[in-house]
């Protein structure tokens, strides 16, 4: 079936510096993907639309320059946190569909981001 | 601005017996609704659905039932097993605008006792 790959599944980082989270699409084709973006106990929310080819569709109340997606190729996208705080400490998670249908959304494993 | 709400962060039920998760919605529009089975350091999968236009959608042991006028939509699994246990994420979005929102609840974690 379907797979959705997120790398990496777990990241430690200093105030200040910059994290990457690779989204990949490991057999199909995705010319769009979905970030996500959950705090402790509270829901799946999501950041941003991410196109292949053209710039994201951030969500409102998400900051663009701080939050840069990055859609080159039909099988990845990828997200970085610039000058990142602690309050950005959270878990990523992305989401790729596969076909027009609302069942063909398929979710990566998240990425638990710490920020020290 | 909780548009969608799961009430009990979590819950236990014992082996054979039927779990019941509920899940309430604010917004009207919404009109497709979906559940999300999640284990740890797994991404959610995709579980049951139900459109606005039913009240009940049922596949084996998963059953959920939509109330619009209350907004309101509950997932019943029976019988409960321990594979089971997970964190169930209710979702809700707008089919006619392309669904290409979920609106996600903060989730219920079922623990099923064997």
């Amino acid at each position: 079936g379907a797979v959705v790959s997120q790398h990496p599944s777990w990241v430690i980082c200093k105030s200040g510096t910059s994290v990457k989270i690779e989204c990949r699409s490991l057999d199909f084709q995705a010319t769009t993907m979905f970030w996500y973006r959950q705090f402790p106990k509270q829901s799946l929310m999501l950041m941003a639309t991410s196109n292949e080819g053209s710039k994201a569709t951030y969500e409102q109340g998400v900051e663009k320059d701080k939050f840069l997606i990055n859609h080159a190729s039909l099988t990845l996208s990828t997200l970085t946190v610039t000058s990142a705080h602690p309050e950005d400490s959270s878990f990523y998670i992305c989401s790729a569909r596969t076909g027009t249908g609302i069942f063909s959304l398929h979710f990566g494993n998240g990425t638990r981001l710490t920020v020290t | 601005d909780q548009q969608v709400k799961q009430n009990s962060p979590s819950l236990s039920v014992q082996e054979g017996r039927i779990s019941i998760l509920n899940c309430d919605y604010t917004n009207s529009m919404f009109d497709y609704f979906l559940w999300y089975k999640k284990y740890p350091a797994e991404g959610p999968t995709f579980l049951i659905s139900i459109s606005s236009i039913k009240d009940k959608n049922e596949d084996g042991r998963f059953t959920v039932f939509l109330n619009k006028s209350a907004k309101h939509l509950s997932l019943h699994i029976v019988p409960s097993q321990p594979g089971d246990s997970a964190v169930y994420f209710c979702a809700a979005t707008i089919f006619q605008t392309g669904a290409n929102n979920l609106f996600f609840g903060t989730g219920t974690r079922l623990t099923v006792i064997p």
